[in-house]
């Protein structure tokens, strides 16, 4: 199993939808969780970071599920400006502070 | 507030040639920093990270080194570029990790798209 695993999509959506992707990693004893948001040919950009259950940022809720070690991230509204990919990354527990990032999943908001 | 550069932005080279890219981030001291390398299609691959002036740790065995000649400068080279060594280069920063911190969240610099041919 993967460190860090993202389904690559793309996820097709109309403009208002509410769109949610997951995020599973598999060392139990994560501790810090970030999504980033990577517009094409563009550097990786941080939405949001997770350290308990979740986080909200206006449109944007990221949910931690440790029983399950998945974190997923909701868009409601969406908007045509929100296609972009979004990367997953969990940072381990002791010494590896180095987060393990997943290779994103694509998602597309059309008219 | 924090920023970090790269450049060049885009660099065509032959294979067999050297590789020089530069990181500099301003605003922070002490950063650690990173060097990614993000190939079409592919996540991001940690090549390497460093939390001090001179200290430099490798993830990937490759032809690829790295240097940090000074606090906020992190230099990426190579002797003789590959084919395979095509893609995106990313650096970032964060603040240093202070035991018990639970943060990491890094910051990634605008990157520089590398094409060896």
């Amino acid at each position: 199993r993967k460190e860090v695993e993202q389904d690559p999509g793309p996820f097709n959506v109309p403009e208002g939808a509410t769109v949610a992707f997951n995020c599973t990693y598999s060392n139990s004893a994560s501790q810090s969780f970030f999504w980033y948001r990577q517009d094409c040919r563009k550097e990786p950009k941080l939405l949001m970071s997770v350290y308990s259950s979740g986080n909200e940022d206006g449109r944007f809720t990221a949910q931690l599920n440790r029983a399950s070690q998945y974190i997923s991230l909701l868009i409601r509204d969406s908007k045509l400006s929100d296609s972009a990919t979004y990367l997953c990354a969990v940072r381990g527990s002791g010494g590896s502070y180095i987060p393990t990032f997943g290779r994103g999943t694509s998602l597309i908001v059309h008219p | 507030s924090q920023t970090i550069h790269q450049w060049p932005a885009t660099l065509v080279q032959p294979v067999g040639s050297p590789l020089s890219l530069e990181c500099t981030v301003e605003g922070t001291s002490n950063p650690n920093l990173y060097w990614y390398r993000q190939a079409a299609g592919r996540g991001l691959q940690l090549l390497f990270y460093s939390v001090g002036i001179g200290q430099i740790s490798s993830e990937v065995p490759q032809n690829l080194s790295a240097s940090r000649p000074q606090d906020r400068q992190f230099i990426l080279s190579s002797k003789k570029l590959l084919l395979s060594d095509s893609g995106f280069y990313l650096c970032a920063w964060s603040d240093a990790i202070l035991a018990g911190d639970l943060r990491n969240e890094q910051f990634f610099g605008p990157g520089t798209r590398l094409t060896v041919l």
